[in-house]
């Protein structure tokens, strides 16, 4: 079956470092993939659609200069935290599908804690 | 705006019990949707999708349906086992590509 793989799994930094985490869809080419936030006992929210070739579609609320989404390749989603925040400590899952009518298919997560 | 729920937040049921799993949504325009499970700290783990044109899909022990012009689809579980304990979420895949989640059912099975 699809498989993506997200890295790393979990991250400790400091206040003010950037993080950068991978999305990697590893059978299946993907043209579009998204980005969510889940924190504890809560459900997804979408961050952003990320595009390959093109900027990222970022939902209402999600700072754009703040989580930094590259596409670079159509097996290939990177987000990237920058200044990092304590309140950014969270649980950060990508996703991916062949197409629109397709499984959508998720990575472990990355769990993100600043200090 | 798309808007999902899913009714109950949570659930306990006896092991063996066949249970059902609710999920409504409020625009109809969708291309699909599909149900996940996710364990406490995992990611997301797919179990059925059933695309718009679709009115049910079967996996096992798993059931699930769509009803797109009520906006309801639900998740049947048959004889229900403690491993099936877990998190239960439906996502609802819009007609502007978004994908929203429902909140999801705490789903627990008593030995």
């Amino acid at each position: 079956g699809a498989v993506v793989s997200q890295h790393p799994s979990w991250v400790i930094c400091k206040s003010g470092t950037s993080v950068k985490i991978e999305c990697r869809s590893l059978d299946f080419q993907a043209t579009t993939m998204f980005w969510y936030r889940q924190f504890p006992k809560q459900s997804l929210m979408l961050m952003a659609t990320s595009n390959e070739g093109s900027k990222a579609t970022y939902e209402q609320g999600v700072e754009k200069d703040k989580f930094l989404i590259n596409h670079a390749s159509l097996t290939l989603s990177t987000l990237t935290v920058t200044s990092a925040h304590p309140e950014d400590s969270s649980f950060y899952i990508c996703s991916a599908s062949r197409a629109y009518n397709s499984p959508l298919h998720f990575g472990n997560g990355t769990r993100l804690t600043v200090t | 705006k798309q808007e999902v729920t899913q009714i109950p937040a949570a659930l306990s049921v006896p092991e063996g019990e066949n249970l059902v799993l609710n999920c409504s949504f409020t625009d109809s325009a969708i291309y699909n949707l599909q149900w996940f499970r996710q364990d406490p700290g995992k990611g997301l783990t797919s179990l059925l999708l059933i695309q718009s044109s679709q009115r049910e899909q079967t996996s096992g022990r798993l059931n699930a349906s769509l009803d797109k012009s009520s906006g309801r689809s639900t998740l049947y579980i048959a004889a229900s086992q403690p491993g099936d304990s877990a998190t239960y979420l439906c996502a609802v895949r819009s007609r502007d590509d978004k994908i929203i989640f429902g909140k999801g059912t705490r789903l627990h099975i008593l030995p």
